[in-house]
């Protein structure tokens, strides 16, 4: 079993709607938690980083993290096909800083 | 600022070769991460570099090495290269590569590598 397990999609939704982008974790220790956005031929890069459990908001962009359930979601609002690219969950563990685990990925793609 | 730049972008090689990749972290960033990414695996640590000295490893054999020099820049080396090896290998570079939302890895645009 993957440390951090992501649909890889792919999932297509008209231009103005709300997405929500889920991943699920197993390891207890994990404690900081990102989505990183990766555009094809590209680098991925953070978007929302998160600390703990809760809520964080960003413009468009909703991240959320439920400890209790290992359960990490990505919201975004009034989608534009701008954001069509693929979203990577990710986690690491309180003492690793560095080592970033990340989930498979999903392939969003917003029609106009 | 410049961002992190990897060189080569592209490169094919054939089995049994070995191959370096370069990695040039945002200017003031000492702490240098690497990572493989494939369709079947997505994107995996290889290692961590911080002031030239390895600090973090994921689960890689030995045929996958790196160094960083006193300026941040990075190499990775891989020997014997075997065709599971064709992936696109990104660098992330931070200031510190500590746990916190400050010190953010930025990544590059990564090295595609083709083994043949």
């Amino acid at each position: 079993q993957k440390e951090v397990e992501q649909d890889p999609g792919p999932l297509s939704v008209p231009e103005g709607a709300i997405v929500s982008l889920n991943c699920t974790y197993s390891n207890s220790a994990f404690q900081y938690f990102m989505w990183y956005r990766q555009y094809s031929r590209k680098g991925p890069e953070l978007l929302m980083y998160t600390y703990s459990s809760g809520n964080k908001e960003d413009g468009r962009f909703t991240a959320q993290v439920d400890k209790s359930s290992k359960y990490i979601s990505l919201f975004i609002r009034d989608s534009q096909p701008s954001d069509s690219a693929t979203y990577l969950c990710a986690s690491r563990h309180y003492s690793s800083a560095s080592k970033i685990i990340f989930g498979s990925g999903t392939r969003l793609s917003i029609r106009p | 600022k410049a961002g992190v730049t990897q060189t080569p972008r592209y490169l094919i090689k054939t089995r049994g070769q070995q191959v370096t990749l370069s990695c040039s972290p945002i200017s003031g960033h000492r702490s240098v991460s690497w990572y493989q990414q494939t369709p079947g695996q997505g994107l995996q640590f290889l290692f961590e570099y911080f002031s030239e000295t390895q600090r973090n490893k994921g689960n890689f054999p030995g045929r996958f090495s790196g160094r960083q020099f006193s300026n941040s820049r990075s190499e990775m080396n891989v020997s014997t290269l075997e065709l599971g090896d064709s992936a696109l290998y990104l660098c992330a570079s931070s200031l510190r590569g500590l746990p916190s939302s400050t010190d953010t890895q930025y990544f590059g645009p990564g090295t595609r590598l083709t083994v043949l």
